[in-house]
This record gives structure tokens, C-alpha cells and sequence, in this order.
């Protein structure tokens, strides 16, 4: 069965300032799914980023970017110029590529709390 | 476009009461799946479903029943309540594998916030 970890229950940063928040995860196949999923107090989940195992290119959406390493089979994910509006809770997820029924559900981490410090 | 809809979107229920919470979604997704969210923890699947008419356990059914009669919509239907159903429950929705681009991306509903006192 796969597993995502994360390691960071909580982390802090300065406003503008870069942070980056870890992920792990274990699993046996080769093709997959990786989520970046943000929880702000309204509780609403919302798509960060994403990323296709197959894909050697590290995914990137405006000031959040991915450093996907397969083989240590870890994802973390790296916020730029960060603002107060990122403050929420980020989820890493997983998702099997050949996905059908429960296969298709999204595996996710226990979460970390990001802190934006005016 | 809605996406996916939740009501209530709060509830405190006695111990022993049941409950349905709502869920449609407008996208015609095929893959439908209820998670629940307890502090500190990601979500845990409770039931999903693959199409209309069929359903089936995820991590956590107990407790819980669902129904999925057409594909907008899947309502988690809680029986006798218990304190250990408080939770935040959120209902998602996705395409089956295929050529749609984002096909492999949950949407999730807003959020159901449950008491059970």
C-alpha cells in the first residue's frame, strides 16, 4: 500500500521570503500521481500543483514549484516571494496512474501548517 | 459552473440521530468519493463510487451508507450517530482516466463541519 509522509508538522515564514515543505512517499510502481493540495481556514481544498511521475520536468505554477526526485521517491514543494494569503495548512497527496474505483482515491499526509510573519 | 456542492455545511447532531449530507457535483465526473478530515490528520476515504448504482468501501466505512442513484449526485447518509463521526467531511469528484486534460484531479465540495454531542 502507498504512504505519503510529512515530515514538518508546522513551519514559519518570512513574508517574501522562500520556503520549501517536504514530502515523502513510498510506493512499488512506477507511474503515479503527486498533489500539492492548500487548506486555508475556510477549509476549502484547493490544487496548488501537480505533477506526472513520468515527467522529468519539475512542475511549476507561477510562485510554487516542485523539486520531484523518483528515485529518493520524495516531493517537496517550494513557495517564492511568499505572501500572507498563503498561510493554510498543504497537503501532499498520491494518486495511482492506472487508477480505477479506490484505486482513484487520493492518499494524502498528515498535512503541515505554513505561518506567513508580516 | 458550481462544481461540487455540500450542504449543510455545518451540524450538530444528538448521539443516535442520522443525518444525510449532500453532495452533487455539475461536471459530469464519473468518480465520486467521501472523505473525512479529523484534526491533524489528512482525509480518510469513507466510500466512493465509480458510476451510477455503484458504490463501495473506502478506509473508514463503518458507520456510514451511500447511495448513488444518478451521476450528480452522492449522498453520505450517517446512521446513529456517535462522537466519534465528529468530524469535517468532504465530498470530491473526478473524470475516469482519459484524454480530458485535468482528468486526474480531484475537486473537492467545500466541507461539511459535524458535531456529535
Amino acid at each position: 500500500a502507498q504512504t505519503v509522509t510529512q515530515s514538518q508538522p508546522e513551519m514559519s515564514v518570512q513574508e517574501a521570503e522562500t520556503v520549501t515543505l517536504s514530502c515523502t512517499y513510498d510506493t512499488s510502481e512506477s507511474d503515479y500521481y503527486l498533489f500539492w493540495y492548500k487548506q486555508p481556514p475556510s477549509r476549502q481544498m484547493i490544487l496548488v500543483i501537480r505533477q506526472e511521475a513520468y515527467k522529468q520536468q519539475n512542475a511549476t505554477e507561477n510562485r510554487f514549484s516542485v523539486n520531484f526526485q523518483k528515485a529518493a521517491k520524495s516531493f517537496s514543494l517550494k513557495i517564492s516571494d511568499s505572501q500572507l494569503g498563503d498561510a493554510a495548512m498543504y497537503f501532499c497527496a498520491y494518486r495511482r496512474w492506472n487508477y480505477g474505483g479506490s484505486q482513484g482515491n487520493l492518499i494524502f499526509g498528515k498535512g503541515t501548517k505554513l505561518s506567513v510573519k508580516p | 459552473n458550481a462544481g461540487v456542492t455540500q450542504t449543510p455545511k455545518f451540524r450538530i447532531l444528538k448521539i443516535g440521530q442520522s443525518m444525510t449530507l449532500q453532495c452533487t457535483q455539475d461536471m459530469n465526473h464519473n468518480y465520486m468519493y467521501w472523505y473525512r478530515q479529523d484534526p491533524g490528520m489528512g482525509l480518510k476515504l469513507i466510500y466512493y463510487s465509480v458510476g451510477a448504482g455503484i458504490t463501495d468501501k473506502g478506509e473508514v466505512p463503518n458507520g456510514y451508507n451511500v447511495s448513488r442513484s444518478t451521476t450528480e449526485d452522492f449522498p453520505l447518509r450517517l446512521e446513529l450517530a456517535a462522537p466519534s463521526q465528529t468530524s469535517v467531511y468532504f465530498c470530491a469528484s473526478s473524470y475516469s482516466r482519459g484524454p480530458i486534460s485535468g482528468a486526474n484531479v480531484l475537486t473537492f465540495g467545500a466541507g461539511s463541519r459535524l458535531t456529535v454531542l
